[in-house]
């Protein structure tokens, strides 16, 4: 069955630089999102995207947040200048449609942790 | 703005027995969608059953089945015959079925034990 898959399971980070998350969704869905998820607390949306525009953004996606799908099948998730606070799991998921009826696809996610 | 609340933080079942997981919404849509997505200790984000607003009839994936009242704003979660692989963390979830490329809304989760 085809997965989405995220790279890397793990990533450390120095306070004040810029990661980039990177997510592979499957082939044929056309939405693409990315959650996070603090140790210990819910599942939060951040951001979803289609047709290579942003289409809804949570408040916790500033300026500090970016993404991009620079060539057709990697969605990339770009933090610039990390905070403390920024340390939490990252998922990428997509889906076929848009209306509520698919189901989301999630990766395996992504640990940030910023020191 | 849509809000889903989990009550139960931590519950725990014996193996073979049966246990519901609670969870509440908040909605002015009429039309949307609910699901409950299991995390294990990977922080794999698995969907275990989904239910559509509109049907009335509750949705069933073998071991697991939902009570859906949506007078109440109520889907909670039944999982009979536990086994010791349905240890952990549970999410209640909304979608509006009106906006394209909707978001997910979580809640708190449930952590369920499984004790042999």
């Amino acid at each position: 069955e085809p997965e989405v898959t995220q790279t890397p399971s793990h990533q450390v980070t120095q306070m004040g630089q810029e990661v980039i998350l990177r997510c592979v969704p499957i082939s044929n869905h056309l939405y693409f999102y990315w959650y996070r998820q603090i140790l210990g607390q819910k599942v939060e949306f951040l951001v979803s995207f289609y047709n290579n525009e942003i289409s809804e953004k949570s408040e916790i996606f500033d300026d500090q947040f970016s993404v991009e799908r620079p060539d057709g099948s990697n969605f990339t998730l770009k933090i610039r200048s990390t905070k403390l606070e920024d340390s939490a799991m990252y998922f990428c998921a997509s889906g076929t449609g848009g209306l509520g009826h698919s189901p989301l696809h999630f990766g395996n996610g992504t640990r940030l942790t910023v020191t | 703005a849509q809000t889903v609340t989990q009550s139960q933080p931590e519950m725990s079942v014996q193996e073979a027995e049966t246990v519901t997981l609670s969870c509440t919404y908040d909605t002015s849509e009429s039309d949307y969608y609910l699901f409950w997505y299991k995390q294990p200790p990977s922080r794999q984000m698995i969907l275990v059953i989904r239910q559509e607003a509109y049907k009335q009839q509750n949705a069933t994936e073998n071991r697991f089945s939902v009570n859906f009242q949506k007078a109440a704003k109520s889907f909670s979660l039944k999982i009979s015959d536990s086994q010791l692989g349905d240890a952990a963390m549970y999410f209640c979830a909304y979608r509006s079925a009106y906006t394209s490329g909707s978001r997910l809304t979580f809640g708190e989760g449930t952590q369920l034990t499984v004790n042999p």
